[in-house]
């Protein structure tokens, strides 16, 4: 069956550091994976596509990679900030019509 | 940039009722319109596929004459939730997309509706 699995814990790190949130996916083959941040009550908020023949995207201190083979993609925030605490999703493709499938969401908080 | 807005931000009903809920895309015309709907601590799950003048794509599972979607126009898709029940309580979150394939998705607010 088809699965997207992101860390169900919560990530608990230290303002400054650097936190690395995990999307694995199994029995897809998406031509692009997307990463959107939700707030609490609020809709997601679009953050960083990345396309299946590109290895990294960057954008100011957000840093996703993708890896077919692993079937792996790697989200990045450097010098966190306790602003940057939310709920991260990975979503991934469908192949037909920009559907997209979500998974379940990382929870990411920062800490003075 | 792309703004999108839902109306009402929550809502209250009594069971047997009807709701309706609307998603407009402010500053841009939508190719395709999109309902999720959340539970708590749960992630979106896709409810089903609106396109400007033609019937919604529905997901499997997700009941059509119950989650009735109309797409007027190109700004603005509406979901009606009919015969509310308790077990109907969630967010309900509307997407759009400019494009129609490869292109990141804009998000409504949400719509937190509550049955009693």
């Amino acid at each position: 069956s088809q699965k997207i699995e992101q860390n169900s814990e919560a990530l608990n790190i230290q303002e400054g550091k650097t936190a690395t949130l995990t999307c694995n996916y199994t029995n897809y083959s998406p031509a692009y994976l997307q990463w959107y941040r939700q707030d609490p009550g609020r809709g997601p908020v679009f953050l960083l596509l990345i396309r299946e023949n590109e290895k990294e995207k960057r954008k100011e201190r957000l840093k996703v990679t993708f890896d077919t083979t692993l079937k792996q993609s790697l989200f990045h925030i450097t010098a966190s900030q306790p602003a940057d605490s939310a709920t991260y999703l990975c979503a991934l493709d469908t192949g037909t019509a920009s559907k997209l499938t979500f998974g379940t969401g990382t929870r990411l908080q920062v800490t003075l | 940039g792309a703004v999108v807005s839902q109306h009402p931000s929550w809502v209250i009903c009594k069971s047997g009722t009807s709701v309706k809920i609307e998603c407009r895309s402010l500053d841009f015309q939508a190719t395709t319109m999109f309902w999720y709907r959340q539970f708590p601590k749960q992630s979106l799950m896709l409810m089903a596929t609106s396109n400007e003048g033609s019937k919604a794509t529905y997901e499997q599972g997700v009941e059509k004459d119950k989650f009735l979607i109309n797409h007027a126009s190109l700004t603005l898709s509406t979901l009606t939730v009919t015969s509310a029940h308790p077990e109907d309580s969630s967010f309900y979150i509307c997407s759009a997309s400019l494009r129609a394939y490869g292109d990141e998705q804009f998000f409504g607010p949400g719509t937190r509706l509550t049955v009693l």
